[in-house]
């Protein structure tokens, strides 16, 4: 079955412990992207791939990192989480060309940082 | 730069009612149109999307949308509303055929009333 899968699924943290929110997909696809759905404010994209090793920030990228070693996995990294990251968030992939940027996405991963 | 509103952040009908969900977006370039259904704990599924060629676009679940290129609309309809309908909808537009930025309208609410 083509997926995107993330974990975990819910996360309690406290500010300033890192943590790892892991995302692969099995369609080989190249683009994979990061975004953050808070209320009121829809999807805002924090990092994106176009490929293994090319990696770019989106429109929220402050307080972020990603990595992208293999083309399925696209971990996003917060390295001293605060509680302005509080938030849902989603991992996304897109196919190749003419796709029109359809994203496949992830169940998503809720994030509280107290 | 592209951008989408969505009226309404929360809209309500009854069973069997008709649903209009709107949807007005700019851009400088003929554009490629989304609509993503969110279920509550879900992550984002396509609705139906408008790339090219017949301005009606066909969807799942009974949903369609119209491409007016005059009024930079595309709005979600349904005749007859379903209790499952209940969700959140994600109008969403994008400019390229590949590995181009999407951006995403901020959502609206639907319930359905019994």
């Amino acid at each position: 079955e083509a997926q995107v899968t993330q974990n975990p699924r819910y996360l309690i943290t406290v500010t300033g412990k890192k943590l790892t929110v892991t995302c692969s997909q099995n369609m080989n696809h190249e683009y994979m992207s990061w975004y953050r759905q808070d209320p009121g404010l829809g999807l805002r994209q924090i990092y994106y791939s176009m490929n293994v090793e090319v990696t770019d920030k989106g429109d929220v990228p402050e307080g972020y990192k990603v990595s992208r070693k293999e083309k399925r996995n696209f971990p996003l990294i917060l390295e001293s989480p605060s509680p302005n990251q509080t938030s849902l968030y989603f991992c996304a992939s897109t196919g190749g060309s003419r796709s029109y940027n359809e994203q496949f996405f992830g169940p998503g991963t809720r994030l509280t940082v107290l | 730069a592209q951008s989408v509103t969505q009226l309404g952040s929360h809209v309500s009908v009854s069973e069997g009612a008709l649903v209009l969900l709107r949807c007005n977006y700019s851009s400088s370039v003929p554009p490629y149109l989304f609509w993503y259904v969110q279920y509550p704990n879900q992550g984002l599924q396509l609705l139906l999307k408008y790339t090219t060629g017949a301005t009606l676009v066909k969807g799942i679940n009974g949903f369609e949308a119209e491409f007016k290129k005059s009024e930079t609309s595309f709005h979600l309809t349904k005749p007859s509303a379903h209790m499952s309908d209940a969700a959140e909808y994600f109008c969403a537009v994008s400019v390229g055929t590949s590995y181009d930025k999407v951006i995403f309208g901020p959502g609206t609410s639907l319930s359905v009333i019994p």
